[in-house]
This record gives structure tokens, C-alpha cells and sequence, in this order.
């Protein structure tokens, strides 16, 4: 049972143009959500994440929103940068008390962003 | 800024062998999360420790263990190696519980 899911394992963009991934989470006690960015043999690094008691959440050329009511969220990276092309995972958290804060991670979405 | 250290880095052992991987916390981190990637594969959650008491369990085989000591640092134990164990093992730490969670580079793990 998929609780994270990034339906799209791939996405192509050119150069200064907007990336956008998506992510939906089934899992209405996720009140915590992070994007990771990963390449090759390395470990995921950290981008920028959103609480849920928000609905944006922006770093430089990193926007994430969330939209509760849909469970669904995205990352938006404006302008993409051929150094962006890598794998891109969402991931969730439960709060709430007995919560430890472990992380559920979508399938991850590889971008790549052509000169 | 120190990051989580892992080591080794890369590991080959036969099947039915013992394997044990590191993982050092970002300093006054106190909280140690286990992942594991296969060939194509979200990282999936194995186990937790917070304040060196074990948090939470995944999807963790009875073969493996692990555990936090008392400098915060844990080790992944794992015996009777399959070769479906062969994948890229990731240590990560936070302060606390739901706060942002950070990896490390990762312990690629090959079973022959």
C-alpha cells in the first residue's frame, strides 16, 4: 500500500523553464511533508519541506504547496537548471503524540533538465 | 556543517555472512533512522532510535538488529545475509520527532 505516491517517474524540461512534481499521500494523519533531491549512489538531500498547517512554502527557486483537501502536493523549481536534473522524492510524516517522526517516501520522480 | 557519517561506504559479503554498517548523527541529533533502498526502490524504513531506546519498526528482517549508544551513534547488524539484502542502506537524524530528518551519503551493501 502505497501511502505516497508520485505517479509521473520522469519529467524533461529545458532550461530556465519551470519543473513541476507532483506528489499525493492517502494518509490523512501526514501533517509534515518534505522533497528530497537525490543522485546517483549518494544520500538524499534535503530541499525544502511544509507543515500542514500551511499551504506554501518558498526557497529561492524552490516552492512547495500543499492542498490538504486533495492530499496532494507539489514542488515547483523556477528557472530549472541542468545541476536540478536528479531524482526528486516526497516524503511524509505523521505528528501527533506516539508519532516518531519517520519518514514515507513516494517512488521519486527523475528529472532532467536539457541545456 | 558536519552531516551524518556512514561507514563503510561499500561492503561485499557472501551469502549467510554477518554485516554490520555505522552511522554517526549530526552532532546533538538524538534521533537515529535506518532506510533501506533496493535497485529502483523508494527508501524504505527499517527502524528508529530516539535517545538511544528504539522509537519505531518497519519493515525491518528478523536477521537484523540495531541499536543507539550512548554517543548517539547506532549500528545496523545484520546475519545470514540474503541476496536480496544487497541494497544501499541510509542512516539519517533529526532532533527530535517531526522535525527535518537528514541523510547520509549511504552504505552500499553487495551480497554474493
Amino acid at each position: 500500500d502505497q501511502q505516497v505516491k508520485q505517479n509521473s517517474p520522469s519529467l524533461s524540461v529545458q532550461e530556465g523553464r519551470i519543473s513541476i512534481l507532483n506528489c499525493d499521500y492517502t494518509n490523512s494523519m501526514f501533517d509534515y511533508f518534505l522533497w528530497y533531491k537525490k543522485y546517483p549512489a549518494e544520500g538524499p538531500t534535503f530541499l525544502i519541506s511544509i507543515s500542514s498547517i500551511k499551504d506554501k512554502n518558498e526557497d529561492g527557486r524552490f516552492t512547495v504547496f500543499l492542498n490538504k483537501s486533495a492530499k496532494h502536493l507539489s514542488l515547483h523549481i523556477v528557472p530549472s537548471q541542468p545541476g536540478d536534473s536528479a531524482v526528486y522524492f516526497c516524503a511524509a510524516s505523521a505528528g501527533g503524540s506516539g508519532n516518531t517522526g519517520k519518514l514515507i517516501f513516494g517512488q521519486g520522480t527523475t528529472l532532467q533538465v536539457k541545456p | 556543517a558536519a552531516g551524518v557519517i556512514q561507514s563503510p561506504r561499500h561492503l561485499i559479503k557472501e551469502k549467510r555472512e554477518t554485516a554490520t554498517l555505522k552511522c554517526y548523527p549530526i552532532p546533538r541529533h538524538d534521533t537515529v533512522y535506518w532506510y533501506q533502498q533496493g535497485p529502483g526502490q523508494d527508501p524504505q524504513f527499517l527502524i528508529s532510535f530516539y535517545e538511544k531506546m528504539q522509537s519505531d519498526k518497519g519493515s525491518i528482517p528478523d536477521r537484523f538488529s540495531a541499536q543507539q549508544f550512548s554517543d548517539y551513534h547506532s549500528e545496523l547488524n545484520m546475519s545470514s545475509l540474503e541476496l536480496g539484502d544487497s541494497a544501499l542502506y541510509f542512516c539519517a537524524s533529526s532532533l527530535g520527532s517531526g522535525n527535518t530528518i537528514y541523510f547520509g551519503e549511504g552504505s552500499w551493501l553487495t551480497v554474493v
